[in-house]
């Protein structure tokens, strides 16, 4: 199973880009990379989700390096309302498989 | 819209009793998870299942059994709840992957508000 590590928490200010670097070294051929956003009292939602080079949808930019050993989430512009826990998720969605979290990010966003 | 629930947002339990959590999807989803969420621990997958009657181990599963009896409905049981249950339990269900595969999956699950339970 590929195991991710991410950052404990980050820091940001309204207005900025925020990018989420989530390592996993030993991502397996047929996995693909998830990311979910969790609000206190809530269960993590999806955002995005990628196999290699670059994906973009109306919330956040996802970039996949050629080894796809990492993956970094870019929120771009954040705000208030974007403080959470951000969970990077790697799994076999082809089949049989396990989908487990990391820890998450605490990302804490101020004006 | 996608709508899992689950059936206790907040319970408290003794220890040694049988505890019973529910979730139901209306999605048809084939796959359907448990987690439980504890600070600085992140989502641990306790049980996971992908058809009905049909069950798998997740990484925390000692404690644990579950129930699928029919599609919609996922049940996670704790035969002897232990204070080290104290928990949020998260359950999530998912479509099959478009390989078709049975325990594949999209990669997007869809989750519950959470049932916070606290054993005494």
């Amino acid at each position: 199973l590929a195991k991710t590590t991410q950052p404990i928490s980050m820091d940001s200010y309204e207005g900025q880009e925020v990018n989420i670097t989530c390592s996993h070294n030993n991502i397996a051929t047929n996995d693909y990379i998830t990311w979910y956003q969790q609000f206190p009292s809530q269960g993590p939602r999806f955002i995005i989700q990628g196999y290699k080079t670059k994906v973009t949808n109306e919330v956040a930019s996802l970039f996949i390096p050629a080894d796809r050993k990492s993956s970094t989430l870019s929120l771009p512009r954040v705000s208030l309302s974007d403080t959470a826990v951000y969970y990077c998720l790697v799994g076999l969605t082809g089949g049989g498989n396990k989908l487990t979290f990391g820890t998450g990010t605490q990302l804490k966003v101020e004006l | 819209d996608v709508k899992v629930t689950q059936s206790s947002r907040y319970l408290v339990k003794r220890t040694g009793e049988k505890v019973f959590l529910e979730c139901v999807q209306d999605m048809d989803h084939e796959n359907m998870f448990w987690y439980r969420q504890d600070p600085g621990l992140g989502l641990r997958l306790i049980y996971f299942s992908y058809d009905v009657k049909m069950k798998e181990k997740g990484d925390i599963p000692e404690g644990y059994s579950v129930s699928r009896e029919k599609k919609e409905r996922f049940s996670l049981i704790l035969e002897s709840a232990s204070t080290n249950q104290t928990s949020m339990y998260l359950c999530a269900s998912s479509p099959l992957g478009t390989s078709g595969r049975a325990g594949g999956n999209t990669g997007e699950l869809f989750f519950g508000e959470g049932s916070r339970l606290t054993v005494l």
